[in-house]
Formats: C-alpha cells, structure tokens, sequence
C-alpha cells in the first residue's frame, strides 16, 4: 500500500522557517517525481514546487522561489520541504504527493500537514 | 501561466441524477503524443484530494465508473451519470502539461 506521510507543521512566526518532512513506503521512491501541493484556509489547491527522480531538477511556483527549498533522500525514502522567511499568506495545508508519470498526474496523496503563520 | 476555469462553482444535486462540471483552459492542453493533459480530482469533506480521471478521460483505479471525462484542446468536462450521496464535496480540474502546475478554482457538489 502506497503511503505518504508528512511530519513538521506547525505555528511560526513571520519571517521565521520550518522543514516539513515526507516518508513514503509501499513503492520505490527513488523512480518517481515527487511534489508538494497546499491549500490556504478554505480555499482551492496550489502547486508548490516539485522534484524528479534523483532531486536534479526543480522548480517552484513564483510566489515561493528563493525562500522554498524541496529535496529528497532516496536513502531513506523521504522528501522535505524547506520553508524559510515564511509570510502569513503562505499559512496552509501542505500536502506531500506523488506525481505519476505514466498517468501524468498525482495520483497519491500524503494526509496533509498544517503551517500557520502568525504572530 | 495557464489558466483553469471552472463552472459552475457550485453545484446541487439529487440523488440518482447526472451531474456536469466544465473546466476550460487559456491555452491548449492536447500535447503533441495525443493525450490531452487534464486531471480530475475530488476532495471530500476532511479528506486529501484523489485523483478520479487523468489524460482527459481515463479513469483513475478506484474511481467509480459512474464518473467519465471527456474533451479536448481548451473544452472538458467532467460527467457523473447518477449522482451518490458519497460523491459530495469539491472537484477540481489541473493541467499538468507545463509548469506552473495549475488548478481550477473547484466545483462544490452538494447532495440535495
């Protein structure tokens, strides 16, 4: 069974940095691109940023580049999310999530995990 | 970017009808292999999304084959033939043809 799990959300201050963290098991990890997906407070879907197979290529929506920051380690089956000089419009549900290639969509989803940014 | 846009926003329906949703995209997502770049997916109530059509109008494993997508280029649509009470909560539509990724602003389905 497919499962992605996130870890590391949180209350952070503005200007302030968090890392989430993603462990994923049930397939292997190091042949599929990988993305982080959020939702602020009651509204739609964002895509974040995303990853392909051995972390060499990158890139991020425009709201984020230079303060985001996402990797992997095939070693241990895990994806992160660096997060820094975080600003209150980024407070959402950060999902970890896999992107198939064959299918050309996500096609499994991590639980989720809640960032706010407040003072 | 492209932009995704969906209608209605909000959609009430009865048990045992059919429902639409339409998703349409400033530029063209029929890539050159063929395939329409066009994911459906839902997210229920307290729940992660998941993907229910990819490429436009394949149906994704687990999706109940009472949804089918069909479309192409700009146009698409998203039919549910005989609505459940378990199909509640907010569809949205993505293009995955070119970065940024980008969604529609969803479809709230609510049972009558």
């Amino acid at each position: 069974e497919v499962q992605l799990v996130e870890s590391g959300g949180g209350l952070v201050q503005p200007g302030g940095s968090v890392r989430l963290s993603c462990a994923v098991s049930g397939f292997t990890f190091s042949t599929f691109w990988m993305t982080y997906v959020r939702q602020a407070p009651g509204k739609g879907l964002e895509w974040v940023a995303n990853i392909n197979e051995d972390g060499s290529e990158k890139e991020y929506v425009d709201s984020v580049k230079g303060r985001f920051t996402i990797s992997r380690d095939n070693t241990k089956n895990s994806l992160y999310l660096q997060m820094n000089s975080l600003r209150v419009e980024d407070t959402a549900v950060y999902y970890c999530v896999r992107y198939s290639s064959r299918q050309r969509a996500f096609d499994s989803w991590g639980q989720g995990a809640l960032v706010t940014v407040s003072s | 970017d492209i932009v995704m846009t969906q209608s209605p926003l909000s959609l009430p329906v009865t048990p045992g009808e059919p429902a639409f949703i339409s998703c349409r995209s400033s530029q063209s997502l029929l890539h050159t292999n063929g395939y329409n770049y066009l994911d459906w997916y839902l997210q229920k109530p307290g729940q992660s999304p998941k993907l229910l059509i990819y490429l436009g109008s394949y149906r994704a494993s687990g999706a109940p084959d009472r949804f089918s997508g069909s479309g192409s280029g700009t146009d698409f649509t998203l039919k549910i033939s005989r609505v459940e009470a378990e199909d509640a909560g907010v569809y949205y539509c993505m293009q995955p043809l070119q970065n940024p990724i980008t969604f529609g602003q969803g479809t709230r389905l609510e049972i009558k």
